[in-house]
């Protein structure tokens, strides 16, 4: 079955520096990747979808990439704040199914 | 504002005792989902609709059932409640023609307690 792996271990950034995290799947590429925010104690909340033919996608100081060799993403916050502390999920769909699959989230903290 | 509405936000309820939580949305999404998330880990889909079409994950347990009478509400049913059961309950939905098919939007959640 597929497996999503991402940090299990929370991530500290300083303040105003570019936050990267991972998000590793095995066996075939998904048809598109999704992440999600979530707060504690709240529901998740969608970002960014990048598909499985595009390398690259952005939304403000938000940046994913989709790399189907290394079976692997990124999600960069670049200028990060305080603000950007949250969980971040990430998601693949793929073809063949009707839902998608979750990974179990990282922690990020951004310390002023 | 169009959202995604559950309640109640905490539910505390005692082991064995049936339990109820609501999902209604103003979206007018055509699907709609129910995950179980435990703490530190990834949302686990329990089942959705596509419009009156249920469909439920192969590993949700029977103690699990599902209602959706109309687009906007959606109730998932725990009939004998377990101290396993305890966790955060997420709705969500989506929509199924324009543009945004792919993302899910999801409730608040409802954080159940069994005591």
């Amino acid at each position: 079955s597929q497996k999503i792996e991402q940090n299990s271990e929370a991530l500290n950034i300083q303040e105003g520096k570019t936050a990267t995290l991972t998000c590793n799947y095995t066996n075939y590429s998904p048809a598109y990747l999704q992440w999600y925010r979530q707060d504690p104690g709240r529901g998740p909340v969608f970002l960014l979808l990048i598909r499985e033919n595009e390398k690259e996608k952005r939304k403000e100081r938000l940046k994913v990439t989709f790399d189907t060799t290394l079976k692997q993403s990124l999600f960069h916050i670049t200028a990060s704040q305080p603000a950007d502390s949250a969980t971040y999920l990430c998601a693949l769909k793929y073809s063949s199914a009707s839902k998608i699959i979750f990974g179990s989230g990282t922690r990020l903290s951004i310390r002023p | 504002d169009a959202m995604v509405i559950q309640n109640p936000r905490y539910q505390v309820t005692q082991f064995g005792k049936p339990v109820t939580l609501s999902c209604s949305q103003t979206l007018n999404h055509n699907v709609m989902y129910w995950y179980q998330q435990k703490s530190s880990q990834a949302p686990k889909l329990l089942f959705h609709y596509y419009d009156k079409d249920f469909n439920n994950e192969a590993d949700t347990p029977d103690n699990f059932q599902s209602r959706r009478p109309n687009t906007s509400f959606c109730f998932l049913d725990i009939r004998s409640p377990g101290l396993g059961d305890a966790a955060m309950y997420l709705c969500a939905t989506r929509p199924t023609g324009g543009s945004g098919t792919d993302t899910q939007y999801f409730g608040p959640g409802t954080r159940l307690t069994v005591l």
